[in-house]
């Protein structure tokens, strides 16, 4: 069955201090791997979509990686209005889309 | 309007009430879906429809019915909720399965 997994289930970080997110997934098939972006109280916003392993793309401070069995999402010199909920999903060649729980990120200043 | 606009923001029901939810998309997308968001716990989704035509129905109680009567509207109508199905519920469109745009979703609660 597909999975993913987003660990740690909350960081918290000093602004500037740079870290990453993980997300680990199994998958019959990688159609798309995609990170998103969640504020309280809003639905997800699209941050980036990777198709396959070694792909990387890069938005501002952040930058997402992907591997067989997981990607990274690294923060880079993070600033407070990088605080929110970032989920990771795994689309299958079946197009089903699968999500984690999520990385509850807050950037103290 | 641009994306996916979803109303009302916020809605608290009892648990005899009767209400919908409703979710427009201005990005001539063909498919609309239904997440359900409860805390700490991944998306699930709830109902997709392609070309108006519900494709997927994840085992959902039929206290919720969904309603699409074009490919741009889309509906959820509540009735006889429980206390668990508080959670913010929201909707997405997509074109062929790419290009997924969430709305701002629905906190809904139920009393």
């Amino acid at each position: 069955e597909d999975q993913v997994t987003q660990s740690p289930e909350a960081l918290r970080l000093q602004e500037g201090e740079s870290s990453s997110l993980n997300c680990s997934y199994t998958v019959s098939g990688l159609r798309g791997l995609f990170w998103y972006r969640q504020d309280p109280g809003k639905g997800p916003e699209f941050l980036f979509t990777l198709y396959s392993a070694g792909e990387e793309k890069e938005k501002e401070r952040l930058k997402a990686t992907l591997t067989k069995k997981e990607s990274f999402l690294h923060i880079t010199a993070p600033k407070p209005e990088d605080s929110a909920t970032y989920l990771c999903a795994v689309q299958a060649r079946n197009n089903d889309m699968r999500f984690g729980a999520g990385t509850r990120l807050t950037v103290k200043p | 309007e641009t994306g996916v606009t979803q109303t009302p923001r916020h809605l608290v029901m009892g648990m005899t009430n009767k209400k919908s939810l409703k979710c427009e998309q201005h990005l001539g997308h063909n498919a609309m879906y239904w997440y359900k968001q409860s805390a700490k716990k991944p998306l699930e989704l709830m109902f997709v429809y392609n070309f108006k035509e519900q494709t997927e129905n994840n085992s959902v109680p039929s206290r919720f019915s969904p309603e699409c009567p074009n490919s741009s509207h889309l509906f959820l109508h509540l009735h006889t909720l429980q206390p668990e199905d508080s959670a913010l519920y929201l909707c997405a469109s997509s074109q062929d399965s790419t290009d997924y745009t969430f709305g701002s979703g629905t906190r809904l609660t139920v009393v």
